[in-house]
């Protein structure tokens, strides 16, 4: 059971390439999330998935993309990378069955854009 | 929209001592969640308790304990005999029902020896 992973850990992209951050989960959670840390600062929701095939924005979704194919992944896209998108991306997930509402995180994937 | 504060950016403690970190948060809703996250410099993010708001009892984890204040709409965190693997920074987190985390900007905490 290895949890969330993501790949790839770090990255340093040029302003205006294209990127997907992976994320995978084996934990059969239907709810996934992904956030970004800004140095200093907390979390903010990018994007979230209730289930394969739905997702819907976060507070801060400008700027990227996302698909649910399956359970188990949920890649986010950033297509045309800017600096303000240099940050630590988290992705989450979560069973939403009773009263397990924890979220699982996965360790992160720090990109650098210049 | 529902916010979170953390009004102290760092915080330090003694090894072996008590230290309390403050989280206040704005809601209209009654059911809940309220959660504190330790992100260690491997920035893996690390559940350390968790509150039902309509449970009246705080939460208690180990050395980990939470004093929960519905109506003042506080949360903080007590830790107890600290450690200098307590060493990190601290996030409170408010859940809506929807799963969404709400976060706070943080608490680093130092642990002397």
């Amino acid at each position: 059971n290895a949890g969330v992973t993501q790949t790839p850990k770090f990255r340093i992209l040029k302003i205006g390439q294209s990127m997907t951050l992976q994320c995978a989960q084996d934990m059969n959670h239907n709810y996934m999330y992904w956030y970004r840390q800004d140095p200093g600062m907390g979390l903010k929701l990018i994007y979230y998935s209730v289930g394969a095939g739905i997702t819907d924005k976060g507070e801060v979704p400008n700027g990227y993309n996302v698909s649910r194919s399956t359970t188990e992944d949920f890649p986010l896209r950033l297509e045309l990378a800017a600096p303000s998108q240099t940050s630590v991306y988290f992705c989450a997930s979560s069973p939403r069955t009773g009263e397990l509402y924890e979220q699982y995180f996965g360790p992160g994937t720090r990109l650098t854009v210049t | 929209a529902q916010t979170v504060t953390q009004s102290q950016p760092e915080m330090s403690v003694q090894e072996a001592e008590t230290v309390t970190l403050s989280c206040t948060y704005d809601t209209s809703e009654s059911d809940y969640y309220l959660f504190w996250y330790k992100q260690p410099p491997s920035r893996q993010m690390i559940l350390v308790i968790r509150q039902e708001a309509y449970k009246q009892q705080n939460a208690t984890e180990n050395r980990f304990s939470v004093n929960f204040q519905k109506a003042a709409k506080s949360f903080s965190l007590k830790i107890s005999d600290s450690q200098l693997g307590d060493a990190a920074m601290y996030f409170c987190a408010y859940q809506e029902g929807t799963d969404k985390l709400i976060f706070g900007t943080g608490t680093r905490l130092q642990v002397f020896p």
